[in-house]
């Protein structure tokens, strides 16, 4: 069964201090995943597509890297506006096109 | 470009009543998908439709149906709102063919059954 887990639930850093989230898959074969930012009550933003193990992609403070089994979205020197739920979801190749979900990280940075 | 459309933003209900929600997606886009997410809970997904057929659906009730039209835009239906069906209802396109497809959301519609 396809499935995506995210650790940690929750993550309270300091503004600065650098730190990576975990996003672990199984899927029978990838055809994407996806990284996203959610802001309380609203909707979720995009961030990053990742194709294929040892992609990287990155934007500002953020950068997302791939293997085989896992995605870390790595924050480097973070600032308070980067808190927010991070969400990570797969593709597989024989899902019709359904995204499947991770829960979350709540990153709360502290200024 | 103009992003994904969902009205109303928000929405007061009642009990038993039924209600029903829109969504415009980014113009091009063929696959709508709807979402429900409560206070500290992660997506639970809904339905998608794909060039107005149901492609996939997740496990909700009957009371949860939806529509797409030709022009992509969709509607999903509540009947007999329930208390627990009060949530951020969510609705996300994409392409939805040919490779990986992002999904875009909209800002969500906000609904309170009393």
């Amino acid at each position: 069964e396809d499935q995506v887990t995210q650790s940690p639930e929750a993550l309270r850093l300091q503004e600065g201090e650098s730190s990576s989230l975990n996003c672990s898959y199984t899927v029978s074969g990838l055809r994407g995943l996806f990284w996203y930012r959610q802001d309380p009550g609203k909707g979720p933003e995009f961030l990053f597509t990742l194709y294929s193990a040892g992609e990287e992609k990155e934007k500002e403070r953020l950068k997302a890297t791939l293997t085989k089994k896992e995605s870390f979205l790595h924050i480097t020197a973070p600032k308070p506006e980067d808190s927010a739920t991070y969400l990570c979801a797969v593709q597989a190749m024989d899902s019709n096109y359904q995204l499947i979900w991770g829960a979350g990280t709540k990153l709360i940075i502290k200024p | 470009k103009a992003g994904v459309t969902q009205t109303p933003r928000y929405l007061i209900k009642t009990r038993g009543q039924q209600v029903t929600l829109s969504c415009s997606p980014i113009s091009g886009h063929r696959s709508v998908s709807w979402y429900q997410q409560t206070p500290g809970q992660g997506l639970q997904f809904l339905f998608e439709y794909f060039s107005e057929t149901q492609r996939n659906k997740g496990n909700f009730p009957g009371r949860f149906s939806g529509r797409q039209f030709s022009n992509s835009r969709s509607e999903m239906n509540v009947s007999t709102l329930e208390l627990g069906d009060s949530a951020l209802y969510l609705c996300a396109s994409s392409w939805g063919a040919g490779g990986p497809t992002e999904a875009f959301f909209g800002q969500g519609t906000r609904l309170t059954v009393v």
